[in-house]
């Protein structure tokens, strides 16, 4: 069955940085966008960025350009979103989902993965 | 970028009852929505891709119908179950941006 298993909590101080990983299984790797989705506490749903498993390709939001970079490991099917300069605002579950269609990013999501709630305080 | 609305905020129907709600994009997104219901301390879940296509396994009493810059999601005879923040999101092209939420309660 597909599963996307995420790291643990992290406690961060500003201005450091958080890396989440994502591992994903129950599918071919290649096949599938993963994308990164987070929520701030009692807030809705914030998109973050896509990256291709099979390649070189990600896109940001314009919101995080210069802050997020979104890589991947084959070899261990696992992405990861990695998150610099943090500040409070940043307090947030971050969520890894993957493309529902194969090799399009054009494409909803359908499964998550559990979730990693990430802190920034001093 | 364009931006998602969705309308009303919030919305309380009794059992049973037929809800509707809608989302608005700033621009035309054809039909590259996709609605998520996420219920309190959960993850959000693909209900509706492609504006009216139901993810398997979803009930047949959601439905969503739209194309350009406005949709509808519909669930026909609410159920207990259904308390949730409904959220659409755009995925026409990067960012794929999501509405703020409709949040459902039963009255």
């Amino acid at each position: 069955q597909v599963q996307l298993v995420q790291s643990g909590a992290e406690v961060k101080k500003p201005g450091a940085s958080v890396k989440v990983s994502c591992k994903a299984s129950g599918y071919t790797f290649n096949d599938h966008y993963i994308y990164w989705v987070r929520q701030a506490p009692g807030q809705g749903l914030e998109w973050m960025g896509v990256i291709n498993p099979s390649g070189v390709t990600t896109i940001y939001a314009q919101g995080f350009q210069g802050r997020v970079t979104m890589t991947r490991d084959t070899s261990t099917t696992t992405v990861y979103m990695e998150l610099t300069s943090l500040r409070s605002e940043d307090t947030a579950v971050y969520y890894c989902t993957r493309g529902l269609n194969r090799n399009n990013w054009y494409t909803a999501t359908d499964f998550w993965g559990q979730g990693t709630l990430v802190t920034v305080s001093s | 970028d364009i931006q998602m609305t969705q309308s009303p905020s919030s919305l309380s129907a009794s059992l049973g009852d037929t809800v509707t709600f809608t989302c608005r994009a700033s621009q035309g997104i054809t039909d590259y929505l996709a609605w998520y219901q996420q219920k309190p301390g959960k993850l959000p879940k693909l209900l509706i891709y492609a504006a009216s296509t139901l993810q398997s396994g979803v009930p047949s009493r959601f439905s969503g119908s739209g194309s350009g810059t406005e949709f509808t999601l519909t669930i026909s005879s609410l159920q207990p179950e259904d308390v949730a923040t409904y959220y659409c999101q755009k995925y026409d092209g990067a960012p794929f941006t999501f509405g703020p939420g409709t949040k459902v309660d039963i009255k």
